[in-house]
């Protein structure tokens, strides 16, 4: 069974500037889930999906945060434009279900903002 | 506001050694509580998981132990081995209208061959 697949994996970009992740999850897993992990710390949630709706976005910081999930498979996470407190890992995970018991993560992709 | 704290932050034991790592909740409401491993570049991965209603779990070298009135749990790892370094993360399980995860800030576990 296929994992979560991220792209990129790391990420340079300078401040104001704007960058985009790619996720595709676990094929059948109708919840997805954005999670913001800055370094030693652990992962926040920032957006959650069931399908191709939004359940939980309370995290997500919506003035320069955007995700969107194309026909309830594949998610992008914009983020426009971008701050220097905004390096961090950028997780995506999947479950099967809206349960939340396993998450399945992906490798991630780091992001740097200079 | 964190609502899962999580101790030590890091820790360091000999092969064979136990690993004992301990968080604490406030939130009455989370019923579900699992453990992530996560080594250097790759995602988190579910380690154990624990309901409140259950005081310990076992799965091989990894045990869960829980106290509902306490607001603790911790998770024990017997006879650690070099490949149990990797930083662990306990998380809690909220409900309601949706279900999702909050994290512990980690520990960072390296075991000494």
């Amino acid at each position: 069974e296929a994992g979560v697949a991220q792209s990129p994996r790391y990420k340079i970009i300078e401040k104001r500037q704007s960058v985009a992740f790619w996720c595709n999850p676990i094929s059948g897993h109708a919840t997805l889930y954005w999670y913001q992990q800055i370094l030693g710390q652990g992962p926040k949630l920032l957006i959650q999906f069931q399908n191709n709706g939004v359940v939980d976005d309370s995290q997500l910081p919506k003035d320069r945060f955007s995700a969107e999930r194309l026909k309830g498979v594949d998610s992008t996470l914009k983020i426009q434009p971008a701050k220097l407190e905004d390096s961090a890992v950028y997780l995506c995970a999947s479950s099967l279900g809206a349960l939340a018991y396993e998450q399945y993560f992906g490798p991630g992709t780091r992001l740097t903002v200079t | 506001q964190q609502q899962v704290k999580q101790s030590p932050q890091s820790l360091i034991v000999q092969k064979g050694g136990i690993s004992i790592i301990n968080c604490a909740y406030e939130n009455t409401a989370f019923d579900y509580f699992p453990w992530y491993q996560q080594f250097p570049g790759k995602g988190p991965a579910l380690l154990i998981a624990i309901r409140p209603d259950v005081s310990e779990k076992k799965e091989g070298r990894f045990t869960i132990s829980f106290n509902k009135s306490a607001k603790q749990f911790s998770l024990h790892i017997m006879d650690s081995q070099p490949g149990d370094s990797a930083t662990y993360f306990c998380a809690a399980r909220s409900g309601g209208s949706n279900y999702k995860l909050t994290f512990g800030k980690g520990t960072l576990l390296t075991v000494n061959p």
